[in-house]
């Protein structure tokens, strides 16, 4: 149980274009949402925090029109990343907790963006 | 807000020892502890947890233990083998039942020696 689910696990693209990932939770339903970043050989930096049906909390120092976050149902949750630039290349991970009081976090398999 | 330091950076034990990986954490209100296992190009995925209310947790080789006094935090890994190689990251919350994003540590790489 408890699986999530991200898609595309790999994608390159053009400065300048706009990627869309998602993030889907299975097997429960998500109320909300974790997106991070890693960089390479290093942690995962939280991002910002999706609420199903509201607007996502961004993160200090995170730019919330570059990062676009869409919680539209219980099991979906995208994040788009606007005009990419290759400085935005970086491995993004989703995370989900079932809407149960203490419930853990399980993450997606990631996403590797490369900006050329 | 939250900072959680974790040593050692890199540790390599023969196969078949333990291994030890140590936190700390700095907000005396976190109450959630997990322990995560990520290898090479996946996402992380949970090994164990604990919370402030227990002292100690243990799930077959793995266990973890608590202090909250000190405020840190421990992983022991009994017998290990080789597919236990992996980046090891420990985190830190507080968990009300509401929405909360963990903080991490910089995350452990630990090789096991055949």
């Amino acid at each position: 149980g408890a699986v999530v689910s991200q898609h595309p696990s790999r994608v390159i693209c053009k400065s300048g274009t706009s990627v869309k990932i998602e993030c889907r939770s299975l097997d429960f339903q998500a109320t909300t949402m974790f997106w991070y970043r890693q960089f390479p050989k290093q942690s995962l930096m939280l991002m910002a925090t999706s609420n199903e049906g509201s607007k996502a909390t961004y993160e200090q120092g995170v730019e919330k029109d570059k990062f676009l976050i869409n919680h539209a149902s219980l099991t979906l949750s995208t994040l788009t990343v606007t005009s990419a630039h290759p400085e935005d290349s970086s491995f993004y991970i989703c995370s989900a907790r079932q809407a149960l009081y203490n419930s853990p976090l399980h993450f997606g398999n990631g996403t590797r963006l490369t900006v050329t | 807000g939250e900072n959680v330091e974790q040593h050692p950076s890199t540790l390599s034990v023969q196969e078949g020892d333990s291994a030890v990986i140590k936190c700390t954490y700095s907000d005396s209100a976190s109450n959630y502890f997990p322990w995560y296992k990520q290898e090479l190009g996946k996402g992380p995925q949970l090994i164990i947890d604990i919370r402030s209310n227990v002292g100690e947790k243990k799930d077959q080789r793995i266990a973890v233990t608590l202090n909250k006094t000190a405020k840190h935090f421990s992983l022991h890994i009994t017998e290990t083998q080789p597919e236990d190689s992996a980046v090891y990251f420990c985190a830190a919350s507080y968990s009300g039942g509401g929405a909360d994003g963990l903080t991490f540590g910089k995350g452990t790489h630990l090789i096991i020696q055949p």
